[in-house]
Order: structure tokens, then C-alpha cells, then sequence
């Protein structure tokens, strides 16, 4: 059983390009969340989505930050017109359900290296 | 408000234990978790409490007080391997309850 993955592993933009991060979550999982993490910080909560749904954006930015989970293919994290404040490690994990009680414990991605130039 | 407080660094020695400690003011509590996360790589599920007491898997405990608001994570028979930043979760159900409230991690030095 395959694990979460991401790609491209590394991304190099230069500033006002579009970055697009892929995330296939492990089979059987339909919620996925992005997380940014910045060197020796936490990770920052970005979106949380299920497919064809977005169920919580509050912490992405409102410009230039979009994500989607179509019912076909990987979700995708897209940044328009970056700016080298975007460069950070951008992780997305995925887990089997979620609800008020459970363990629903994510399993993450390896994650994509963005860096603006 | 949401917090969740970690030491930021600790230093440890091959063959010894090590306890890591978080603390936590969340609104509501549904259940703590900690990763382990190797520079440069994914975060690792590690544990999950979300009742009192000790949870003991292999070298590797974790307890929870939520009367305290206090968790912490227990290594033993520390390995050079288990040098990586150890990474302490909420759940918060004062918020969405899905989403994890993280704190910034502890990064441990294992030393010879």
C-alpha cells in the first residue's frame, strides 16, 4: 500500500511564475490537508479538503493560494505569481476519515521543497 | 486562544532516556499526537493519547494528563538514529474538529 505522495520533490520558480505542488493521499483516504513549514518551525495548517470539496481555507492566504480535490487525480496546492517569501517546505498529508471522535491520524507526504529565486 | 509549548532543543547521550514535554491550552481537547520528523523529511506518526495515562510502544512512551493540559514523550535506550525534532499535535475541538493545532517542535541532539 502505497504511502502519501507528493511531486515534484524539489521546485525552483523565479519570482511571478506558478508553483503547482501535487498530492496523491494513500489509497483508501479522501481527506487531504496542506501544510506549510518554514526551516526550524512548526508546520503551519494551510487547507483542509475531501474530494470536490474545500472544508476549511483558514489558513491560506487569500491571494495568489489555491488548492483543489478533484474526484479524478491528485489534489493540487497552486501559488500564482510567487514571491520568494513563498519558498517553504509544503507538505500534505491525508487520513481515512475524520469526525468529532476517531483517531484519524494523518500520514504525510515527503513533501515538496519550493524555492523562489 | 490556541498554544501549544514545546522546548525547542534538548540534548541527550547514546543509551540514555530522554523526556520531552508539551504543554497545551486548547478550548476544546480531542486527542494529542506526536511525530518524529528527520531533517529534510516527513513527519512520522509516533503516538496518540486522548485519555490519562501512559501509552507504551517499544522504546517509546507517551503520557497525558488533560486535567494538566500536559503531555510528554518518553525514549528510552536512545539511539543516534533518534536524533530528529520531535513534533507535538492537538486536536482542538473548540475549532474544526479535524484540524491538528501543531507546536513547533523539539529538536534532539543524541550524542555519543
Amino acid at each position: 500500500n502505497a504511502g502519501v505522495m507528493q511531486n515534484p520533490r524539489h521546485l525552483v520558480r523565479r519570482r511571478g511564475q506558478e508553483a503547482r505542488l501535487r498530492c496523491s493521499p494513500m489509497k483508501g483516504h479522501s481527506h487531504v490537508y496542506w501544510y506549510r513549514q518554514l526551516p526550524e518551525e512548526g508546520l503551519k495548517f494551510m487547507v483542509y479538503l475531501q474530494k470536490e470539496n474545500i472544508i476549511d481555507e483558514s489558513g491560506m492566504p487569500k491571494e495568489r493560494f489555491s488548492a483543489e480535490f478533484p474526484k479524478e487525480g491528485p489534489s493540487i496546492l497552486r501559488i500564482q505569481q510567487v514571491v520568494r517569501g513563498d519558498s517553504a517546505a509544503y507538505f500534505c498529508a491525508s487520513s481515512p476519515t475524520s469526525g468529532p471522535t476517531g483517531r484519524e491520524t494523518q500520514y504525510f507526504g515527503p513533501g515538496t521543497r519550493l524555492l523562489v529565486l | 486562544g490556541q498554544n501549544i509549548d514545546q522546548p525547542t532543543e534538548m540534548t541527550a547521550t547514546e543509551g540514555a532516556i530522554v523526556q520531552i514535554n508539551c504543554t497545551y491550552q486548547t478550548s476544546g481537547f480531542n486527542g494529542l499526537f506526536w511525530y518524529q520528523q528527520h531533517a529534510g523529511e516527513a513527519p512520522t506518526f509516533l503516538s496518540y493519547n486522548v485519555l490519562d495515562g501512559l501509552e507504551e510502544k517499544g522504546r517509546f512512551s507517551s503520557f497525558l494528563s488533560r486535567s494538566k493540559g500536559y503531555s510528554y514523550l518518553l525514549l528510552k535506550e536512545l539511539q543516534m538514529k533518534d536524533s530528529a525534532s520531535y513534533l507535538c499535535a492537538v486536536r482542538d475541538l473548540g475549532g474544526s474538529n479535524y484540524q491538528l493545532i501543531w507546536g513547533a517542535g523539539t529538536k534532539l541532539i543524541i550524542k555519543p
